[in-house]
């Protein structure tokens, strides 16, 4: 059974970059068919889709964060990094990878970690 | 980008209702839409992908449907279970996104 896992500082100050590992176990998403995305959720408030990153490498990003996300992956396809930089408490969010099945949309998700911003 | 709007934001229900969530897109997304379920303090959960297909261990009282830009979830009939906020996303283009979600109470 996939599994996906956040980890990371559960604390940033303003200004500084939020970086955070998911790291995928029991499956792969090493297959032209399988992506990995991010996604936030604010406290209270709907999800945000931040970003994929392909099979290829390739990836994008949502354009109102385009200018401050990085999603990258290891040579393995099994640790998935985000880097969102110059935060302000409105990156406050429980922040999710998930697995994206070509045209299925997304099975499989992490339980998300919290990242509070803030001094 | 595509701009997904959902409604109801809220909708109240009883057990045994049947009730529907609609999703429209701002432009033609095909039929790459995908529903899912989140209940509190977890993550959310495929229900529908493709716009009409059933993910594997979801029960039949969900369906989903669309017609041209505008999709919509149903559930048959309510069960105490189903009380949650249910989200649209479109996959259609590289920028996902989606729907500000319905949030289903009793």
């Amino acid at each position: 059974q996939l599994q996906l896992q956040e980890s990371g500082p559960g604390l940033v100050k303003p200004s500084e970059t939020l970086s955070l590992t998911c790291t995928v176990s029991g499956g792969s998403i090493d297959s032209s068919s399988y992506y990995l995305v991010w996604i936030r959720q604010p406290p209270g408030k709907g999800l945000e889709w931040i970003g994929i990153i392909y099979y290829s490498g390739n990836t994008y990003y949502n354009p109102s964060l385009k200018s401050r996300v990085t999603i990258s992956a290891d040579t393995s396809k099994t640790q998935f990094s985000l880097k969102l930089s110059s935060v302000t408490a409105a990156d406050t969010a429980v922040y999710h990878c998930a697995r994206h099945t070509y045209g299925e949309g997304y099975h499989y998700w992490g339980q998300g970690t919290l990242v509070t911003v803030s001094s | 980008d595509i701009q997904m709007t959902q409604s109801p934001s809220t909708l109240s229900a009883s057990v045994g209702d049947r009730v529907t969530i609609t999703c429209r897109a701002s432009q033609s997304i095909s039929s790459w839409l995908a529903w899912y379920q989140q209940k509190a303090g977890k993550a959310p959960k495929l229900l529908i992908y493709r716009a009409s297909s059933l993910q594997s261990g979801v029960p039949s009282r969900f369906s989903g449907s669309e017609s041209g830009t505008e999709f919509t979830l149903t559930i048959s009939s309510l069960q105490p279970d189903d009380f949650a906020t249910y989200y649209c996303q479109q996959y259609s283009d590289y920028s996902h996104s989606f729907g500000q979600g319905t949030k289903l109470e009793l």
